[in-house]
């Protein structure tokens, strides 16, 4: 039962390949996120759906794509990867207008 | 616009020593402010919500809107403490958007 979880834990993949995670959140929550933790454990936030639709869309390259299918759901497709891909990616969700956002175990993200 | 500074990359302390975590932000709203936690290689997890004004694991934060900090304190550390902490201030508008500090190691050695 656990409340936000991502797939893949772990991925490795070669610069130039196309990946995805996915995300789903089961607490009924209306929004969610997408942020990255670099390797100086920095965390910024990259994308937010709100209701499935795109509210948050900070300066993040073009190669990177969220979709959200329904409320539960916010997937990270990621092109053309490179070697500053390499970080680790936090799903979270949160009922709008409320502040405190749950957070998915992470996807360890490397580009070799 | 919107900016947390922890102003510690990293913290260490002895076990049973009184710690604080610095926290200052920087908003011209009304601030909603929390701390979380990360154990080593687990998820964030929230320690503290400012509107609660409860103390969780021993910590407590006040805020002071004055002074512009939401400081973490325990007053006697532990070992299981260890953990990267990260103060976020949040914005109901915009999607309920938090804007996380760059976080401050805490290590609590023996």
């Amino acid at each position: 039962d656990t409340a936000v979880s991502q797939t893949p834990k772990y991925l490795v993949t070669q610069m130039g390949n196309d990946k995805s995670i996915k995300c789903e959140q089961n607490l009924g929550h209306d929004t969610m996120y997408w942020y990255k933790q670099d390797s100086k454990k920095f965390l910024k936030i990259m994308f937010s759906y709100n209701n499935k639709e795109l509210i948050i869309n900070e300066t993040v390259p073009n190669r990177f794509s969220p979709k959200s299918p329904d409320k539960a759901h916010l997937n990270l497709h990621i092109n053309s990867l490179e070697l500053g891909d390499s970080a680790v990616y936090f799903c979270a969700s949160s009922q709008s207008g409320v502040g405190e956002q749950f957070f998915g175990p992470g996807t360890r993200l490397t580009v070799l | 616009a919107q900016r947390v500074t922890q102003p510690e990359k990293l913290l260490s302390v002895f076990k049973g020593a009184p710690v604080e975590l610095k926290c200052n932000y920087s908003y011209s709203g009304s601030p909603e402010l929390f701390w979380y936690v990360q154990y080593s290689r687990q998820r964030l997890q929230l320690l503290l919500r400012h509107i609660s004004r409860e103390s969780i694991k021993g910590f407590t934060a006040d805020l002071n809107k004055g002074e512009t900090s939401f400081h973490l304190k325990k007053p006697f550390a532990q070992e299981e403490d260890s953990a990267m902490y990260y103060c976020a201030l949040g914005q109901k508008t915009s999607g309920s958007r938090l804007t996380f500090g760059e976080g401050t190691q805490l290590t609590v050695n023996p």
